[in-house]
C-alpha cells in the first residue's frame, strides 16, 4: 500500500532557527496536507496544496508541493517556542478511498 | 462556529468490554472519518462515512464499526476490546463526499484505555 517517509523524526533547535521538514512517497500523490499536533490535541491543518510544484504559505509556514508529486516540504522561519509539537505530512493517493495517509511526524522541540 | 466535537475525552474499560465513541462533525460537512493513533504507530485509517453510508474501512477487524446518523454525527463501536485498542480515537469532518483531495478537520479525540 501506500507510504509516506517522514524526516528527519525530531528536530531540537533553538529559537529564532528556521526548520525544514519533508515527506516522500513511493507513490504519486494528489493532494499533500501538513498538520500540526500539540499534546492532549487533535492534529490541526496548517497548509494544503493541490497542485504539483504549488508553493503555498501560511504565516512563518511554507510548504512546497514536489514537481514529481511524490514529496512535499515544509518551512518554519525564525521559529518560536510556541511552533513546539509533532507535524505530520498527510496525502490523498489517486483514488477516491477518502482515506488520508500520514506520514509518521516530526516532533519539534524550540529551545528559547 | 464550532469544530468537529468528539465524546468523551477520556475512556476507560476492561478487556472483552465494548466502547462507543461518538462524534459531531462541523457544522455543513456530511463526511465523517475515524482514524487511530497508537503510541509510536501514527494515524491510521480506520473508516469513512458519508451521508449515512460507510464508504470505505481500513485494515482493521470486525469488532471495529460504526455508523452516521442523519444529522451527520457518528459512533464508533470497538467490540471484545483488547489490550492493544488503547490508542487516541481521532475523528474527523469534510465538506463533500468525493473521496479525493478532501481537506479533514480533526476533533481532540477520545483517549482510549482498555486494562
Amino acid at each position: 500500500g501506500q507510504q509516506l517517509n517522514q524526516s528527519p523524526q525530531s528536530m531540537f533547535i533553538q529559537e529564532g532557527e528556521d526548520v525544514s521538514m519533508n515527506c516522500t512517497s513511493s507513490s504519486i500523490f494528489n493532494t499533500w496536507l501538513w498538520y500540526k499536533q500539540e499534546p492532549g490535541e487533535g492534529p490541526v491543518l496548517l497548509i494544503a496544496l493541490y497542485k504539483a510544484g504549488e508553493l503555498t504559505s501560511n504565516g512563518r509556514l511554507t510548504a512546497q508541493f514536489g514537481i514529481t508529486r511524490k514529496d512535499s516540504f515544509l518551512n518554519i522561519s525564525a521559529s518560536i517556542p510556541s511552533d513546539v509539537g509533532i507535524y505530520f505530512c498527510a496525502g490523498h493517493g489517486s483514488s477516491n478511498t477518502g482515506k488520508l495517509i500520514f506520514g509518521q511526524g516530526t516532533t519539534l522541540q524550540v529551545k528559547p | 462556529e464550532a469544530g468537529v466535537t468528539q465524546s468523551p475525552t477520556h475512556l476507560i474499560k476492561t478487556r472483552g468490554q465494548q466502547a462507543t465513541l461518538r462524534c459531531s462533525p462541523i457544522s455543513g460537512h456530511t463526511s465523517v472519518y475515524w482514524y487511530q493513533q497508537a503510541l509510536g504507530l501514527g494515524l491510521q485509517f480506520l473508516l469513512w462515512y458519508d451521508e449515512g453510508e460507510e464508504r470505505n474501512r481500513g485494515n482493521f477487524p470486525p469488532r471495529f464499526s460504526g455508523r452516521q446518523f442523519p444529522n451527520y454525527s457518528s459512533e464508533l463501536n470497538v467490540n471484545a476490546l483488547e489490550l492493544e485498542d488503547s490508542a487516541l480515537y481521532l475523528c474527523a469532518s469534510s465538506l463533500a463526499g468525493t473521496g479525493k483531495n478532501e481537506k479533514l478537520f480533526f476533533g481532540s479525540g477520545t483517549q482510549l484505555s482498555v486494562l
